[in-house]
């Protein structure tokens, strides 16, 4: 089972700040996600990331921007935070050749 | 572009009682995962199903999977107040690849009521 953490889990902040979103995991797992949740909605993958050096858009368009420069680390920000992006934002990660994935505890981010 | 929908979206149920929750998904996938949300919490794995026929259990929770009718089954049997959560099914983006991108169902919010 994976260790996945995330911080802060508990973000307040204004509109036009930057922000990123820390992931770290303790497995050496290969891939790694962020998916974007509103309360009581389903889940929208927005990055993805395969191995170092690797990341990829996801289905639901974002704002935000991601980098992989090291394994256990995958950092999410936002460079000026909007209203709109207030959500819960879950990071997950699986290993290569595997097809469970494993979440982190989440993000609960509102921009006011 | 794949579609997977779950209904109910919302389920009642009394103790005791057994009821089943469907997964439908919209092209080939030879894999589906069903994950459970408390109220605020992240998801926690529930099962891996990852061929045609898969069956699996685990305590009062049964899931199937049929590849041919694009269908996954969650059955609850004698429902007991912790089962309360929302369960989401999801499938993999890509078949007979190994991307493991997942696309999820908008989830079943199951209350389990004395």
């Amino acid at each position: 089972e994976a260790d996945i953490y995330q911080t802060p889990r508990y973000l307040v902040i204004g509109t036009g700040k930057k922000i990123t979103l820390e992931c770290s995991q303790t497995m050496g797992h290969d891939k790694m996600y962020w998916y974007q949740q509103d309360p009581g909605m389903e889940l929208h993958l927005i990055h993805y990331s395969y191995g170092v050096n690797s990341t990829e858009k996801g289905d639901l368009s974002s704002e935000s921007t991601v980098s992989r420069i090291r394994t256990e680390h995958f950092p999410l920000t936002l460079e000026s935070a909007r209203p709109s992006h207030t959500s819960q934002y879950l990071c997950a990660t699986s290993f290569a050749g595997a097809y469970e994935q494993y979440f982190g505890p989440g993000t609960r981010l509102t921009v006011t | 572009e794949l579609k997977v929908e779950q209904n109910p979206l919302f389920l009642s149920m009394q103790e005791g009682k057994n009821y089943t929750i469907y997964c439908n998904y919209s092209t080939t996938s030879d894999r589906l995962y069903w994950y459970r949300q408390d109220p605020g919490k992240s998801l926690e794995s529930l099962f891996v199903l990852l061929s045609n026929g898969a069956v699996k259990q685990e305590g009062r929770l049964m899931a199937s999977l049929d590849t041919k009718a694009r269908l996954s089954t969650l059955h609850i049997t004698a429902a007991v107040h912790d089962l309360s959560a929302t369960y989401f099914c999801a499938v993999d983006l890509f078949y007979g690849g190994s991307q493991g991108n997942l696309i999820f169902g908008k989830g079943t919010k199951l209350s389990v009521k004395p």
